[in-house]
């Protein structure tokens, strides 16, 4: 069956413009999750959704960043006034239940650079 | 606090030979630990996990050891094989859902 996948897969933006990135997650899969994982990092948790509720936002690094799931599907994470900080790959995971015991699957990611 | 500490950052071992890494963290809440595998370039894929009610997990040449008295688990894998070569990352859940990384092995596995 189909994965999580994330679009675009590259995107370039000049300092100072804003971004939106989208994930499909697996489909039924009640919770989604956003990553940020910089170079050579790990990733770093950024918010979450069960379902269309955003029931943590706690990574977010600024108010600059935003997270949506208006229909409990589709995810969009948009950053507003892009800095070069903000450079990264953005990944999204979805999971089967809202327990913190399931498998979270991963999308491809989508590499941000701000120049 | 909620980090994980994983170790060594890179391991280099001859193909055949065995690998562990090791993962330490501090929440005593932390419940669920998944191993992952990336590969350069690609997503983070699951290759292993165990929950807090169980010490060891077996899955062909891949092993997890939870020793949840010391908070530490631990990935072996055996008879490692040129396609091993990647970053590895150890994770927990805590009080939430979310998983917290630990800071990736980059293990090389040398013909």
């Amino acid at each position: 069956g189909a994965g999580v996948s994330q679009s675009p897969r590259y995107k370039v933006a000049k300092r100072g413009q804003d971004v939106a990135l989208r994930c499909d997650p697996i489909s039924g899969h009640v919770s989604l999750f956003w990553y940020q994982q910089a170079l050579g990092q790990g990733p770093e948790f950024l918010t979450y959704f069960q379902n269309e509720a955003q029931l943590d936002k706690s990574g977010l690094p600024s108010d600059r960043f935003f997270a949506e799931r208006p229909e409990g599907s589709v995810s969009t994470l948009k950053i507003q006034r892009t800095q070069q900080e903000d450079s990264a790959v953005y990944l999204c995971a979805s999971s089967l239940e809202a327990l913190a015991l399931y498998e979270q699957y991963f999308g491809p990611g989508t590499r941000l650079t701000v120049t | 606090g909620e980090n994980v500490e994983q170790h060594p950052s890179t391991l280099s071992v001859q193909e055949g030979d065995s690998a562990v890494i090791k993962c330490t963290y501090s929440d005593s809440a932390s419940n669920y630990f998944p191993w992952y595998k990336q590969e350069l370039g690609k997503r983070p894929q699951l290759i292993i996990d165990i929950r807090s009610n169980v010490g060891e997990k077996k899955d062909q040449r891949i092993a997890v050891t939870l020793n949840k008295t010391a908070k530490h688990f631990s990935l072996h894998i055996t008879e490692t094989q040129p396609e091993d070569s990647a970053v590895y990352f150890c994770a927990r859940t805590g009080g939430g859902n979310k998983l917290t990384f630990g800071t990736g092995t980059q293990l090389k596995v040398e013909l």
